[in-house]
């Protein structure tokens, strides 16, 4: 079976400081993993995903997350917030082979919510 | 201009009452998803489509029921007997092995 952590339910940072949002998984094969941003009342959208080609990953809006196996870890940073920043992330993991065909397996993580401070 | 609409934003349901939750998207994708989203658990799969006129239960279908008669369209009716509606509810759709994309959500409220 296939689990995902978010380890922080809130994070506060300053604006133009570095954002950290860290993300722990398990699961039985190699996942494909994502990151996803929801503004209040809306959608989620997707920062950027990691499907077993580089082990860095770069996204939108400056974002990246690094694949760390050794470690079962995808931690998402941004070198500096910006008060756009502020929203709901999401980390999700997808492993067909414990989810089947059908439903992607996809587990969601219970979110960070990331508060910039001006 | 592609995408994955829901509506209606707010949805207001009395006790006892059947409500429906609309979902179209115009990307050409075969795939289709309901998600239901409480604060602080995340989301959590009610039903999903592969294909037109087939669907399957997720995490916590009871209470909830679906149609895909047309690949656009993945309608997501609240029935009486889901005691506990209030939560905001997202749908998505995927194409082959892509990701999900998400509609902007419906939040759904009990009088």
């Amino acid at each position: 079976a296939q689990s995902v952590t978010q380890l922080d339910s809130h994070v506060s940072v300053s604006e133009g400081t570095p954002v950290l949002l860290r993300c722990n998984y398990s699961s039985s094969y190699s996942p494909s993993l994502f990151w996803y941003v929801q503004h209040p009342n809306k959608g989620l959208q997707l920062l950027l995903k990691y499907t077993s080609a580089a082990t860095l990953v770069k996204g939108i809006n400056g974002f990246e997350a690094e694949f760390k196996k050794s470690e079962t870890s995808f931690h998402l940073t941004k070198p500096s917030a910006h008060m756009s920043d502020a929203a709901e992330y999401f980390c999700v993991v997808s492993d067909k082979s414990s989810g089947g065909g059908g439903a992607d397996g996809l587990t969601f993580g219970k979110g960070t919510h990331l508060i910039i401070q001006p | 201009d592609g995408g994955i609409t829901q509506s209606p934003k707010y949805l207001f349901r009395k006790e006892g009452q059947n409500v429906t939750l609309s979902c179209e998207q115009n990307l050409n994708h075969d795939a289709m998803y309901w998600y239901r989203q409480d604060p602080g658990q995340g989301l959590r799969l009610i039903y999903y489509s592969q294909i037109v006129n087939d669907f399957q239960k997720g995490d916590i279908a009871e209470g909830y029921s679906v149609s895909r008669e047309k690949k656009e369209s993945f309608p997501l009716t609240v029935t009486s007997a889901q005691k506990n509606p209030t939560a905001f509810y997202l749908c998505a759709s995927r194409r082959g092995g892509e990701t999900q994309y998400f509609g902007p959500g419906t939040r759904l409220l009990v009088l």
